[in-house]
């Protein structure tokens, strides 16, 4: 079954330093890739997503991920923090095995921003 | 807009009560689901309508029903509660299939505790 594995459930950083979020999908066919975002108590928000084309993809915020085939990884990056990025980050998957009828989120990484 | 709604917000039940969650959207998007997060779990799918008259299951289906009423509103019923059902629950709607679009719609979130 297809899955994503973030590594990390807490990534801290500091106010103006590079964010990296790691995110790992198993797949031998590469499936639609997806970064959303959860502010405290509210529903998710699509932050980028990749489906197929350009392997950098730029998101909302200041964010961008690039597929990389060869490593299996989507890593969400932006380059300089803003306290406002502390939030709850998911990757998420759905591929041709499903009919891309569903999408299969990770568990989650939250990023912590100090001033 | 309102986007999609879920009611109630918060509810506490006591073990063996049963309750249902509703959901409605107002994208007229075809295809609508249901999701329970668990912290370190990430959220995980519950049931899902790919279009009206249709239901799946996802990955935790067990203890729950679902009833895509028509193509608003989908809900969710929990016939006899546990305290294993104790999560935030969401209900998000897309366009189409992920290969076409990928951006889920999400509702605030249910707050669920079964005492």
């Amino acid at each position: 079954a297809q899955s994503v594995t973030q590594l990390g459930s807490h990534v801290s950083v500091s106010e103006g330093a590079l964010v990296l979020l790691r995110c790992n999908y198993s797949s031998s066919v590469p499936p639609y890739l997806f970064w959303y975002v959860q502010y405290p108590n509210q529903g998710l928000q699509l932050l980028l997503k990749y489906t197929t084309g350009a392997t950098l993809v730029k998101g909302i915020n200041g964010f961008e991920a690039e597929f990389k085939k060869s490593e299996t990884s989507f890593h969400l990056t932006k380059p300089s923090a803003h306290m406002s990025d502390a939030a709850e980050y998911f990757c998420a998957v759905s591929d041709r095995n499903t009919g891309f009828q569903k999408l299969v989120f990770g568990t989650g990484t939250r990023l912590l921003v100090s001033p | 807009n309102a986007g999609v709604t879920q009611t109630p917000k918060f509810q506490v039940l006591k073990t063996g009560q049963s309750m249902t969650l509703q959901c409605a959207q107002d994208m007229n998007h075809n295809s609508m689901y249901w999701y329970r997060q668990d912290p370190g779990m990430g959220l995980r799918l519950i049931y899902y309508s790919a279009s009206e008259g249709t239901t799946d299951k996802g990955e935790v289906p067990n203890g729950y029903n679902v009833s895509r009423l028509n193509k608003r509103e989908f809900s969710l019923r929990l016939e006899s509660a546990a305290p294993s059902q104790t999560s935030v629950y969401f209900c998000a709607s897309t366009e189409g299939l992920f290969g076409d679009t990928g951006e889920l719609f999400f509702g605030e979130g249910s707050r669920l505790t079964v005492l």
